[in-house]
């Protein structure tokens, strides 16, 4: 079965607080996201990478980055946390760029940020 | 651009109910769709896909789909609701205008299951 884990289920940090969430997958998948989860929104798409070094942007970029210096570990960092960035965060992976395989998910991190 | 729409947020069954949770999807090309579920506090679980062939799906815990390409829907069903499928439910179509598998989500159905 595929893993994906996330590094904490719950963290708490300080407004302007330079943030780091981490994400591993041992299945060896090309494809890489960071999605944020709010109520009545939705998932929505951060970034994502589909290959080391590569980086997208999603639908809503402004005050993230992302990294991948290995496959199996794609970084969200917030640069200067604010309150608005509380949400839960999930990361996925899916095998190839080809999309109709689906995409794995890890179990989230719900950040609050004070 | 391609979008999904899941009709109701919410959808309240009785145990032993039909579930019937509703996605309609805009594709101009052939889509693959998926629906996932999500328990609380966890992060999401793949229920079924359709990618090609056969246009009824059947996936885990007893839900199956099928996709109407006359109707752009993936509808999910189960024919007798279970108290531990009280859950969230997504509906997914891949984007084809981007690479790296991008899914585009709908907003989601929370199911409720009354005993």
């Amino acid at each position: 079965d595929v893993k994906v884990t996330q590094s904490s289920r719950y963290l708490v940090k300080r407004t302007g607080e330079k943030v780091f969430l981490e994400c591993v997958q041992d299945m060896d998948h090309e494809n890489m996201f960071w999605y944020r989860q709010d109520p009545g929104l939705g998932l929505r798409l951060i970034y994502f990478s589909y290959d080391v070094k590569m980086k997208e942007k999603g639908d809503i970029p402004e005050g993230y980055s992302v990294s991948r210096e290995k496959k199996e570990r794609f970084s969200l960092i917030l640069e200067s946390a604010s309150t608005n960035q509380t949400s839960m965060y999930l990361c996925a992976s899916s095998p190839s760029r080809t999309g109709f395989q689906p995409q794995h998910f890890g179990d989230g991190t719900r950040l609050s940020i004070l | 651009a391609q979008s999904v729409t899941q009709l109701g947020s919410h959808v309240s069954v009785s145990e032993g109910a039909l579930v019937l949770l509703r996605c309609n999807y805009s594709s101009s090309v052939p889509p693959y769709l998926f629906w996932y579920v999500q328990y609380p506090n966890q992060g999401l679980q793949l229920l079924l896909k359709y990618t090609t062939g056969a246009t009824l799906v059947k996936g885990i815990n007893g839900f199956e789909a099928e996709f109407k390409k006359s109707e752009t829907s993936f509808h999910l069903t189960k024919p007798s609701a279970h108290m531990s499928d009280a859950a969230e439910y997504f509906c997914a179509v891949r984007d084809h205008y981007n690479q790296g598998g991008k899914l585009i989500f709908g907003q989601g159905t929370e199911l409720s299951v009354k005993p």
